[in-house]
């Protein structure tokens, strides 16, 4: 299975700063990659898909690249509502595999 | 507005069964792929099964493979999770989760449904 290794574990930013989240594919995954934000209680919400293109309703301050098999996902200027815990998952080989997340907390 | 709504959670003692159900609205369920996902406690995501309406074989995580078996009401836009001989490691929270035009993408989630598998 192809192993996806997110980095840090934890993210401590002031509202208002840019979040810069890492994800690291232990082989290559194309851009067959994906981020999703997840808060307490509810399901993942769909960010980015093909490692850059948003999804739908996703505000433009988050954007997704991809540099070989390192992903990065950016969110430029946090508001209250990003704080959250975010994960990555690749579709490019079965079984499809997610990241052990990273959670965005407050300064 | 897409909506999927999971239900059939609870404790179920080990050896045994369950079936979770997610019934969807706001789309025809029969035209999409779609998803089992899980989250052990406090734990990250994984995917436990995949079907969609076109005849394509289902397909499962090797942890599950040939316990549970998925499958789907047409007519009840409902989609099923069927969980025999249950272990302690399948203690989750259950989504269900549509996917991105037959990518392995998962455009719409569910609010999730909680199985514990304890004595």
């Amino acid at each position: 299975d192809i192993v996806m290794t997110q980095s840090p574990a934890t993210l401590s930013v002031s509202p208002g700063e840019r979040a810069t989240l890492s994800c690291r594919a232990n082989q290559s995954i194309s851009s067959n990659l994906a981020w999703y934000q997840q808060k307490p209680g509810l399901g993942p919400r769909l960010l980015i898909y093909d490692a850059s293109t948003r999804a739908t309703g996703v505000a433009a301050r988050v954007s997704g690249s991809r540099s070989g098999t390192d992903f990065t996902l950016t969110i430029s200027s946090l508001q209250s509502e990003d704080f959250a815990l975010y994960y990555c998952q690749q579709y490019n080989n079965w079984p499809w595999t997610f990241g052990q997340g990273t959670r965005v907390e407050v300064k | 507005d897409v909506q999927l709504v999971e239900s059939g959670g609870g404790l179920v003692q080990p050896g045994g069964s369950l079936r979770l159900s997610c019934t969807a609205s706001g789309f025809t369920l029969s035209t999409y792929w779609m998803h089992w996902v899980r989250q052990h406690p406090g734990k990250g995501l994984e995917w436990v099964s995949r079907m969609n309406g076109d005849g394509s074989p289902t397909r499962y995580a090797d942890s599950v493979k040939g316990r549970f078996i998925i499958s789907s009401d047409n007519a009840k836009n409902t989609l099923y999770l069927q969980m025999n001989s249950l272990r302690g490691e399948d203690t989750a929270v259950y989504y269900c989760a549509r996917g991105y035009y037959g990518s392995g993408v998962f455009d719409s989630w569910g609010q999730g449904t909680l199985v514990i598998v304890s004595s």
